[in-house]
């Protein structure tokens, strides 16, 4: 079955502090891997994607995130958390066909001053 | 880059009345629109998908009577609850895809409330 799973619900890190948020998927075809954040009661702003190529994958606001095939992994890293990157992030794996996203059940990030 | 709006962002309706839900893709010609619900503190549930003109394939367990969507052009969706009640309360996202597009544009929202 295609899944994602995101096995952290919530993390609180220092600012300043390092962040990785853990993502793993099991998909029958050649994944199309993203990461959205969701500010409470606004839409989902993307943050990286991979489709193919490098698998060490630049975002926005410093994220950045790497493939691991054969972890089946995408997991999403910034060196240095911000207090406004508190929020809920999802990972979400798709097709090239362009089917539906499959999302994960999200992680909510606390930032601690 | 590709740009899709969603209206109204909250609505409040009496239970019993219909509430319609637009998605608009401002850039680019959305081939396929996809329609989600949120629950509080949930992910993202996938109601249906819709492509220009056909009929809108629902998810198992969603009721494509209540729930009626329509993609009658490259860049306007629809969805419209039709008799709502409290229970349809909730976050709704729509998101499309379109074939010059790499990905997926998701709208800001919309939070339906039914008292």
């Amino acid at each position: 079955a295609q899944s994602v799973t995101q096995p952290d619900i919530h993390i609180t890190v220092s600012e300043g502090a390092s962040l990785e948020l853990r993502c793993n998927y099991s998909y029958g075809a050649t994944p199309y891997l993203f990461w959205y954040v969701q500010s409470p009661g606004q839409g989902l702003q993307l943050l990286l994607k991979y489709f193919s190529g490098d698998t060490l994958v630049q975002g926005i606001k410093g994220f950045e995130a790497e493939f691991k095939r054969s972890q089946s992994s995408f997991n999403l890293r910034k060196p240095s958390v911000h207090w406004s990157d508190a929020a809920e992030y999802f990972c979400a794996v798709g097709n090239q066909a362009g089917t539906a996203l499959i999302f994960g059940k999200g992680t909510t990030l606390s930032v601690s001053s | 880059g590709a740009v899709v709006s969603q209206h109204p962002s909250r609505v409040i309706c009496k239970s019993g009345t219909s509430v319609k839900i637009e998605c608009r893709s401002l850039d680019f010609q959305a081939t396929t629109m996809f329609w989600y619900r949120q629950f509080p503190k949930k992910s993202l549930m996938l109601m249906a998908t819709s492509n220009e003109g056909s009929k809108a394939t629902y998810e198992q367990g969603v009721e494509k009577d209540k729930f009626l969507i329509n993609h009658a052009s490259l860049t306007l969706s629809t969805l419209t609850v039709t008799s709502a009640h409290p229970e349809d309360s909730s976050f709704y996202i729509c998101s499309a895809t379109g074939q010059r597009t790499y990905g997926y544009t998701f709208g800001s929202g919309t939070r339906l409330t039914v008292v």
